[in-house]
């Protein structure tokens, strides 16, 4: 079936940097999510991307479709301790009414203070 | 936050017991889905349901099953739990499963079988 591919799978950083993350298929998706997870808790939307090439902002977090329709960009600016969490990326397919999404293993986030 | 509740949120269990697992949504979306989360694995859809009495496997729906007699209500049972099966299980909910499929997720059950 098909996969998203989030590497590596843990990050760390120091509080204020800067971290960009991505997310490759082989396949094209119709639709980018970007999630992020706290421990103890379900993944909770951060950005929604629906276009190529659309780039779309929520405070300091910017995420990016890919303009092959085949990736999708998430970039965190100026981090705090806060961001610490499990980082999903998840894709729509462009084929079926029934067609369901599908979830990148995710990226652990750590920031160093 | 969106409306949905998972209970129980914790629960220890013993191979070969039934246990079911409820979903409970307060903003009408037709949506509601099952997922397991394991380490190394990420998120893996079990069922799904598009409607009332309207359910479809995902793709690890061996030894699990599903109703939805409401709409706000979905209901993941384990037939007869396995060790396998210790995970922690989300429910989302969505709107619309097309162009727009933002899934919103419940605070998850974490469930261990002895």
């Amino acid at each position: 079936g098909q996969q998203l591919n989030q590497s590596p799978q843990s990050m760390f950083i120091q509080e204020g940097e800067d971290v960009s993350m991505n997310c490759t298929s082989s396949s094209i998706f119709n639709t980018w999510l970007w999630y992020k997870q706290d421990p103890g808790e379900g993944p909770v939307l951060l950005i929604a991307l629906y276009k190529a090439g659309e780039l779309t902002s929520n405070g300091r977090l910017t995420a990016q479709f890919g303009i092959t329709r085949k990736d999708s960009f998430l970039n965190i600016s100026a981090s705090i301790p806060s961001d610490v969490g499990i980082y999903f990326c998840a894709g729509q397919p462009t084929t079926g009414a029934n067609s369901k999404l599908t979830f990148g293993k995710g990226i652990t986030l750590s920031v160093r203070p | 936050d969106a409306g949905i509740t998972q209970s129980p949120r914790h629960k220890v269990t013993e191979t070969g017991t039934p246990v079911t697992l409820r979903c409970h949504q307060t903003e009408n979306h037709r949506y509601m889905y099952w997922y397991r989360q394991d380490p190394g694995h990420g998120l893996r859809l079990i069922h799904y349901s598009y409607g009332v009495k309207d359910t479809d496997k995902g793709e690890v729906s061996d030894g699990y099953s599903v109703s939805r007699s409401k709409t706000e209500d979905f209901l993941l049972t384990l037939e007869s739990a396995t060790s396998s099966q210790t995970s922690v299980y989300f429910c989302a909910i969505s709107e619309d499963n097309l162009a727009k499929n933002i899934q919103y997720f419940g605070a998850g059950t974490r469930l261990s079988v002895l």
